[in-house]
């Protein structure tokens, strides 16, 4: 079976600071996404990926930038951490068919904490 | 404005109890809508997907309905276990492909006490 690593799983940094989270998947999937949960909130898009160096914005992505340079691996950084963006960021791969009967897996979350 | 209302918020049962998590929604198209099982610090697991206008599936002692014409879907879960505590999220797929949106709800939070 497949796995995908979220590194790492807890991030602390300074308000104002660059900030990068990686993720790693070994199922060979296309598609990859970087999703953001807010306690009380469903889940929300920042980026995906549906190939290597292809990157598509999601509904949330003013504040971050993201890297798709393997098919294996997708990252994602905080430009400029601000405290209102303590979260859990969820990475999840998927076939291309994954939006409905594909295969759809989630890492295991990367808590932010900014002070 | 949310496109996917799930209730209750939380939910306490005892051990061995069924309990049914409701979704209502508004996403339109609705391809599809996926279950899921958050435990704590962890992420998502998939349940189960529901394709059909009017679907039903079953997984162990997870079952869920699906009806499009009302928007709205059941999880059903029988004889819950100390395990099944975990947070419940409704998801739903605007597309059959990876280039569409998932629309998730804030999720059912089930406390299963003994």
């Amino acid at each position: 079976g497949g796995i995908i690593t979220q590194t790492p799983k807890f991030l602390i940094g300074q308000e104002g600071q660059k900030l990068t989270l990686k993720c790693q998947q070994n199922f060979n999937h296309d598609t990859m996404y970087w999703y953001r949960q807010d306690s009380g909130k469903g889940l929300r898009l920042i980026y995906y990926s549906i190939t290597e160096n292809d990157l598509q914005k999601g509904d949330l992505s003013e504040g971050y930038d993201a890297s798709r340079e393997k098919k294996s691996s997708f990252s994602l950084t905080v430009t400029s951490a601000q405290k209102n963006e303590m979260a859990v960021f969820l990475c999840a791969s998927s076939t291309l068919t994954g939006g409905s009967t594909g295969q759809l897996y989630f890492g295991e979350g990367s808590k932010l904490t900014v002070l | 404005k949310t496109q996917v209302e799930q209730s209750p918020q939380s939910l306490v049962v005892r051990q061995g109890e069924n309990c049914v998590l409701q979704c209502n929604y508004s996403v339109t198209p609705d391809n599809h809508l996926r279950w899921f099982k958050q435990d704590t610090g962890k992420g998502l697991v998939s349940l189960t997907v529901l394709v059909d206008q009017k679907d039903k599936t079953s997984n162990g002692r997870y079952s869920a309905t699906l009806d499009k014409d009302a928007k709205h879907s059941t999880l059903h879960i029988t004889a819950t276990l100390l395990d099944d505590t975990a947070t419940y999220i409704c998801v739903v797929g605007d597309r059959g492909s990876a280039l569409g949106r998932l629309h998730f709800g804030a999720g059912t939070q089930l406390i299963v006490i003994p």
